[in-house]
């Protein structure tokens, strides 16, 4: 099993949808989350922490559960910018801070 | 906010010449920066873990030999890919952490590496 483990998508939605993505991790001692979005052709750039009680910044919520060892980022009324991959970033283990990437999620808003 | 700086963004080379990447952190000292390299359509590979003042740390199945990385300083650390081959062109991204609470990861720009 991978360490962290995103559905690759795409996910095709129109302007204004509300989308949701999971990312699945497998090493239980980890500490840090992140989410972190990634354009064609350019480097990752931080969209947001994830922590334990879930936070929102704007149209984006980000949550963790700890128990099923997942993390998810939600998306409220679309826009055609938020086209983009998405990554989801796990510390490897807690105080070494060697962060894992999931594959990707790849986000299309369409008209 | 933290910034790194990565160069160059793109460069072309030979077959069988060598090519160096520098990362720099602007605005931070970084103990630890990553090496990852991403090839179309994939995820990002972690490549090394650079440490400052000591050796690199590199992941299964990347050749320490060919991708050499130094991390001379607390903000910068360099990659060179010896004897490059067109198999080696790639994306080529590094970041570093801010370390201590709320800690963050920022990546550089990354480079565009095509070897001919």
């Amino acid at each position: 099993r991978k360490e962290v483990e995103q559905d690759p998508g795409p996910f095709n939605v129109p302007e204004g949808a509300t989308v949701a993505f999971n990312c699945t991790y497998s090493n239980s001692a980890s500490q840090s989350f992140f989410w972190y979005r990634q354009d064609c052709r350019k480097e990752p750039k931080l969209l947001m922490s994830v922590y334990s009680s879930g936070n929102e910044d704007g149209r984006f919520t980000a949550q963790l559960n700890r128990a099923s060892q997942y993390i998810s980022l939600l998306i409220r009324d679309s826009k055609l910018s938020d086209s983009a991959t998405y990554l989801c970033v796990v510390n490897r283990t807690g105080g070494s801070y060697i962060p894992t990437f999931g594959r990707g999620t790849s986000l299309i808003v369409h008209p | 906010g933290a910034v790194v700086s990565q160069h160059p963004s793109r460069v072309i080379c030979k077959s069988g010449t060598s090519v160096k990447i520098e990362c720099r952190s602007l605005d931070f000292q970084a103990t630890t920066m990553f090496w990852y390299r991403q090839f179309p359509k994939q995820s990002l590979m972690l490549m090394a873990t650079s440490n400052e003042g000591s050796k690199a740390t590199y992941e299964q199945g990347v050749e320490k030999d060919k991708f050499l990385i130094n991390h001379a300083s607390l903000t910068l650390s360099t990659l060179t890919v010896t004897s490059a081959h067109p198999e080696d062109s790639s994306f080529y991204i590094c970041s570093a952490q801010t370390g201590g609470e709320g800690n963050t990861i920022y990546f550089g720009e990354g480079s565009w590496l095509t070897v001919v």
